[in-house]
């Protein structure tokens, strides 16, 4: 099993949707999580963090359960700007010495 | 600069020749990683220093493959004998000290294309 997993993609949704994805981890150790944004040709910024108790910023929503080893970003009423692939970071050791990125999702929004 | 600075932004190798990618991280900043990431799939681990320690390399492909950062600043990925599959783009990143408390800043990258 990949350290890191993630739905493949491509999601292409219309304007205003909802859209979800979600992450899975295989190393019950990692204390931290995040999401990253990458525009097409462009270098990966993070996005947000994932706090145990989940997470608000404005229209994202990221949260973790740990028992079932997995992560999630939602998104609401998607704008055109939020096309880019999102990446699931997961910091392998408490070091933070290897941090692993997933394969990202790839999400398309048209009008 | 205020970010971090890769050079060269592209690179084209003939196989087999060696090559040299520099990283230029935030000033002041502790940790530096280096990714590689082919066309469609995510940054893939490469190795990780804190200042001049290099702490893991487990992501290096091959013994082809060498990176240092001798005073604690500036790294450089080298990379002999380049072979096609090393075609990619090659990610520097730097963060102030461990990714629990902070992110990782990267640099545009340097993508390399063996021919």
């Amino acid at each position: 099993r990949k350290e890191v997993e993630q739905d493949p993609g491509p999601f292409n949704v219309p304007e205003g949707a909802t859209v979800a994805f979600n992450c899975t981890y295989s190393n019950s150790a990692s204390q931290s999580f995040f999401w990253y944004r990458q525009d097409c040709r462009k270098e990966p910024k993070l996005l947000m963090s994932v706090y145990s108790s989940g997470n608000e910023d404005g229209r994202f929503t990221a949260q973790l359960n740990r028992a079932s080893q997995y992560i999630s970003l939602l998104i609401r009423d998607s704008k055109l700007s939020d096309s880019a692939t999102y990446l699931c970071v997961v910091p392998l050791y408490s070091s933070a010495s290897k941090i692993i990125f997933g394969s990202g999702t790839r999400l398309s929004i048209r009008p | 600069g205020a970010g971090v600075s890769q050079s060269p932004r592209y690179k084209v190798a003939k196989r087999g020749q060696d090559v040299a990618l520099r990283c230029d991280p935030i000033s002041g900043h502790v940790s530096l990683f280096w990714y590689q990431q082919a066309l469609g799939q995510g940054p893939e681990f490469l190795t990780y220093f804190q200042n001049e320690a290099q702490l893991d390399k487990s992501g290096l492909p091959s013994d082809r493959f060498f990176a240092e950062r001798p005073e604690g600043s500036v790294s450089t990925l080298k990379i002999q004998r380049t072979q096609q599959e090393d075609s990619a783009v090659y990610l520097c990143a730097s963060s102030l000290g461990q990714l629990i408390s902070g992110e990782l800043f990267f640099g545009e990258g340097s993508r390399l294309t063996v021919l």
